[in-house]
């Protein structure tokens, strides 16, 4: 059964601590991406990844970092420099590479951050 | 910076036809114009995708006029779990990749 995973479903994070959400793809898909949602808000771009071992930034990168060791995963780094992380993270994937303006995304089911 | 403009929110019955229109004046030569529906806590999820004219699946239907200057998505004959927001996505035309989400349309079917 085909999809993406995302883990946790809930994530707790203290002051000044780094914390990661999972990723994971297999649907073959060559494109992957990390967004952030508030509340009555659109997504917003974190990071998003063409191939392996490579990734770009997005509107709101800071305070982020991602990597792309394998075709199937992204994980995400929330870092203590991110000084307002709490949101709904949702991560994406497409077929190509994604320079395609009109390639469809699949999303996970999301991870919703807090920050204790 | 291109961008989309939806309602805010709309409210309709079960059993009716909806119409939700989107506005994207800047749209760029290759856009395709594309809408998402999302239901709370959960990622969105494909519905149509469009470049012009008339486009329909088994769940919706996309008109696009002649200038592209505007999309309406159709969902015939709403039930209550179609109550979702609706986002509509173009690219954008003066960067390379990104689209833009906007705050979408909040769709509230009653019964």
């Amino acid at each position: 059964d085909g999809g993406i995973t995302q883990s946790p479903k809930y994530l707790f994070r203290k002051e000044g601590q780094n914390v990661t959400l999972s990723c994971e793809q297999n649907l073959n898909h060559d494109a992957m991406y990390w967004y952030r949602q508030d509340p009555g808000q659109g997504l917003r771009l974190i990071y998003y990844s063409q191939i392996v071992n490579d990734f770009q930034k997005g509107d709101i990168a800071e305070g982020y970092s991602v990597s792309r060791e394998k075709k199937e995963s992204f994980p995400l780094t929330v870092t203590s420099a991110q000084k307002n992380p709490t949101a709904f993270y949702l991560c994406a994937s497409s077929k190509g590479k994604g320079l395609a303006r009109w390639e469809t995304q699949y999303f996970g089911p999301g991870t919703r951050l807090l920050v204790l | 910076l291109a961008k989309t403009t939806q309602p805010i929110s709309m409210d309709s019955y079960e059993g009716q036809e909806v119409n939700i229109t989107c506005s994207h004046n800047n749209i760029a030569t290759n856009d395709y114009i594309t809408w998402y529906q999302q239901f709370p806590s959960q990622g969105p999820r494909f519905i149509i995708q469009g470049y012009k004219t008339k486009v329909t699946n088994e769940v919706a239907s996309l008109f696009i006029p002649a200038d592209r200057k505007s999309s309406t998505l159709s969902l015939p004959r709403v039930s209550l779990s179609d109550t979702a927001v609706y986002y509509c996505l173009v690219g954008d035309t003066h960067s390379n990749y990104q689209l833009i989400w906007g705050a979408g349309t909040k769709l509230i079917i009653k019964p």
